[in-house]
C-alpha cells in the first residue's frame, strides 16, 4: 500500500503568517492516465473532511486562493498563506492513484 | 445542493454484524462512483472501498476485505455497507463519499 507522511504532525502558526505542510508518498502517485490523484482535506472540530485542493494544484469550488497546493511524483506541499481562525484543524492529504486509496496521518494547525 | 446521509449505525457484538445506509441527494446518484470511509476515535482516515455506478465493480482496503461488501441501489439513490464479523478495531466514525463531498457519518461502536 501506499504510504503518506506527513509533516509536521502539529504546526503552530500566528494569525496572518503562512504555514506549510509536507505530504511525501512511499512512491511515485502519477497514474498511468498522467494524472496525479493527490487531494488535500481540512477537518475542523466536529465536522467531516472538507475538499480543498484535488490534482495536486486545483482549488475546488469555494476554496479561498490562499490555499496553494504543489509538488510532483511524490513530493507535495500545502501552502496556505495569511492563516484565518476558519483554517485551523487538521489537514489530511489523500491519494487515489494507487488502489487501495490512502490518507496521510495528518497535520494540526494550531494557534501558536 | 449535494446531500449525503448515512444511518445504521450502533453498538454492535464482536462478530457480530450491521448495515449502513447512505441516502443521496442533489445529483443523479447512478452517474457517480462512490466510497466509504472511516475514522477511528482519535486517529486518522482510512479510506474502505469504493463502488462503480451500476454496482458492478468494487474496490476494497486490504483490512476491511471479505468482511464488509459495499452495494448500492440507484433506484433509492441509495449507497449501502455490509459489516460482517465486525472487530474491536472497526470501531470507527463511517461515511460515505462522492469525491469532494461527504455525509455526517454514522458511529459504529463493536463492544460487548
Amino acid at each position: 500500500d501506499v504510504v503518506l507522511t506527513q509533516t509536521p504532525v502539529a504546526q503552530p502558526v500566528t494569525l496572518g503568517d503562512q504555514a506549510s505542510i509536507s505530504c511525501r508518498s512511499s512512491q511515485s502517485l502519477v497514474h498511468s492516465n498522467g494524472n496525479t490523484y493527490l487531494e488535500w482535506y481540512l477537518q475542523k472540530p466536529g465536522q467531516s473532511p472538507q475538499l480543498l485542493i484535488y490534482k495536486v494544484s486545483n482549488r475546488f469550488s469555494g476554496v479561498p486562493d490562499r490555499f496553494i497546493g504543489s509538488g510532483s511524483g511524490s513530493d507535495f506541499t500545502l501552502k496556505i498563506s495569511r492563516v484565518e481562525p476558519e483554517d485551523l484543524g487538521v489537514y489530511y492529504c489523500f491519494q487515489a492513484t494507487h488502489d487501495p486509496f490512502t490518507f496521510g496521518s495528518g497535520t494540526k494547525l494550531e494557534i501558536k | 445542493e449535494v446531500q449525503l446521509v448515512e444511518s445504521g449505525g450502533s453498538l454492535v457484538q464482536p462478530g457480530g454484524s450491521l448495515k449502513l445506509s447512505c441516502v443521496a441527494s442533489g445529483f443523479t446518484f447512478s452517474n457517480y462512483w462512490m466510497d466509504w470511509v472511516r475514522q477511528t476515535p482519535g486517529k486518522s482516515l482510512e479510506w474502505i472501498g469504493e463502488i462503480n455506478t451500476d454496482g458492478s465493480k468494487t474496490n476494497y482496503a486490504p483490512s476491511i476485505k471479505d468482511r464488509f461488501t459495499i452495494s448500492r441501489d440507484n433506484a433509492k439513490s441509495t449507497l449501502y455497507l455490509q459489516m460482517s464479523n465486525v472487530k474491536s478495531d472497526d470501531t470507527a466514525i463511517y461515511y460515505c463519499t462522492r469525491g469532494a463531498y461527504w455525509g455526517q457519518g454514522t458511529l459504529v461502536t463493536v463492544s460487548s
